[in-house]
């Protein structure tokens, strides 16, 4: 599976949008893109994943760019609940797993 | 989404004694289970992928005789660390998928707190 990029921290104002990038330029064409995030001593939670197309949930929108290179989920109303850690994943076929990096810590400060 | 329980939620037991974790899809049926050990302030780590009815497959470095995995049913999947030591002490976390392909998402359970005295 194609190996991500996030930077390893970000912090946002409670109520303002949260953009959170990731790098994913090897990704292939069959990967889909996930995202989950983990509130402390908690297990990770989904958020949205993708291939190609944007896409959009309750929870969040994912942006991903023409050439899939890059992605960035957006919290539209982050409150001091979304402070976690972000986990952007890519994932192949059959019997893949997912596999987790450092992800991005987001902090929402009031 | 989908519910996956996990129990229990933390458990201390001494050293040299084994101890068994449940993990269960509520409403769906798993194809396949996943558990992962997370240690203080570092990200998830793959332990072992076992199917329905499947002996398990275990990450390199992972000791299989010390990490006893069943996934006897498509709802329930069990993770015994057994004769635990202290350094064994971590955050298991099993995680489960209906279905093979690469849009099933894969659900997560909330996690056991292993303490080993």
């Amino acid at each position: 599976d194609a190996k991500t990029t996030q930077p390893p921290s970000m912090d946002c104002a409670e109520g303002r949008a949260a953009n959170l990038p990731c790098n994913h330029s090897t990704i292939s064409g069959n990967e889909y893109v996930y995202w989950y995030r983990q509130i402390h001593s908690q297990g990770p939670q989904y958020i949205i994943h993708g291939l190609k197309n944007n896409e959009t949930n309750e929870m969040a929108s994912l942006i991903i760019t023409e050439d899939r290179k890059s992605s960035t989920l957006i919290l539209p109303h982050a409150t001091l609940r979304d402070t976690a850690v972000y986990y952007c994943i890519v994932r192949t076929g059959a019997n893949s797993k997912l596999t987790f990096g450092k992800g991005i810590t987001l902090s929402v400060r009031p | 989404g989908a519910v996956v329980s996990q129990h229990p939620s933390w458990v201390i037991c001494k050293s040299g004694t084994s101890v068994k974790i449940e993990c269960r899809s509520l409403d769906f049926q798993a194809t396949t289970m996943f558990w992962y050990r997370q240690f203080p302030k570092q990200s998830l780590m793959l332990m072992a992928t076992s199917n329905e009815g499947s002996k398990a497959t275990y990450e390199q470095g992972v000791e299989k005789d010390k990490f006893l995995i069943n996934h006897a049913s498509l709802t329930l999947s069990t993770l015994t660390v057994t004769s635990a030591h202290p350094e064994d002490s971590s955050f298991y976390i099993c995680s489960a998928r209906e279905g093979k392909s690469a849009k099933n998402i894969q659900y997560f359970g909330a996690g056991t707190r292993l303490s080993v005295l």
